[in-house]
């Protein structure tokens, strides 16, 4: 049984290029939630998708989007990187219910030069 | 919006001694999450404890929901349980971290 996926696991970009992270969930769970950690913080929450449809927000600029596809994978969309995106990107799968436990992949870490 | 503390913040143990680590949260929620960060970035559930008690191997977890807090216990540490500690809560469908405690076990 496969657990949430993330790729790639390492990514470098220069600053006003575009990032396209990945994320499959674990199987049986419809639900992804996008975080930020930066070093020496706790994950911040950028958004949740479910049914295809961004459902939360967090306090992220609209810089940062997303998408999510029928088969319940995710895409994480970044555009006109800053350095201070440089960060640990986490993917989270669960069910559908608020409150539901979070299953974490192993993340993207993302260096903006 | 709820709000999730954590304490301590830094911790440092000689291997094979006993830590208690404290969460409190604002609200009331329905779902209490411990979280161990391993060196490497990874993010392993250890605990998902809404209420009461729930122990696997050395550690151990207690959500006392009434009162809003949530206490991990580590006992008979080993350096391999180095890293972040994070305890978090749901607010919505968005899930709030709090800002761990780093552990260091010295060999």
């Amino acid at each position: 049984d496969a657990g949430v996926t993330q790729s790639p696991t390492h990514l470098i970009k220069t600053r006003g290029q575009q990032v396209t992270l990945r994320c499959s969930p674990k199987s049986g769970h419809d639900t992804v939630s996008w975080y930020q950690q930066a070093l020496g913080q706790g994950p911040q929450f950028i958004f949740q998708y479910y049914e295809e449809e961004e459902r939360q927000r967090g306090n992220f600029p609209d810089r940062f989007s997303g998408h999510q596809f029928p088969n319940y994978s995710s895409e994480l969309n970044v555009n006109a990187l800053l350095l201070g995106d440089s960060a640990l990107y986490l993917c989270a799968s669960s069910q559908g219910q608020a409150g539901s436990p979070l299953h974490f992949g192993n993340g993207t870490r993302l260096t903006v030069t | 919006g709820i709000q999730v503390e954590q304490s301590p913040p830094d911790l440092i143990l000689q291997e094979g001694a006993n830590s208690t680590l404290r969460c409190n949260f604002s609200d009331s929620v329905n779902n209490l999450q411990w979280f161990h960060q391993n060196p490497w970035g990874q993010l392993i559930n250890l605990f998902y404890i809404p209420s009461g008690t729930k122990q696997n191997g050395r550690l151990s977890a207690t959500t006392v929901a009434t009162e809003r807090y949530s206490l991990l216990y580590i006992s008979s540490s080993q350096t391999t349980d180095s890293g972040v500690y994070f305890c978090a809560a749901p607010g919505g469908f968005k899930t709030i971290f709090g800002a761990g405690t780093r552990l260091f076990v010295k060999a």
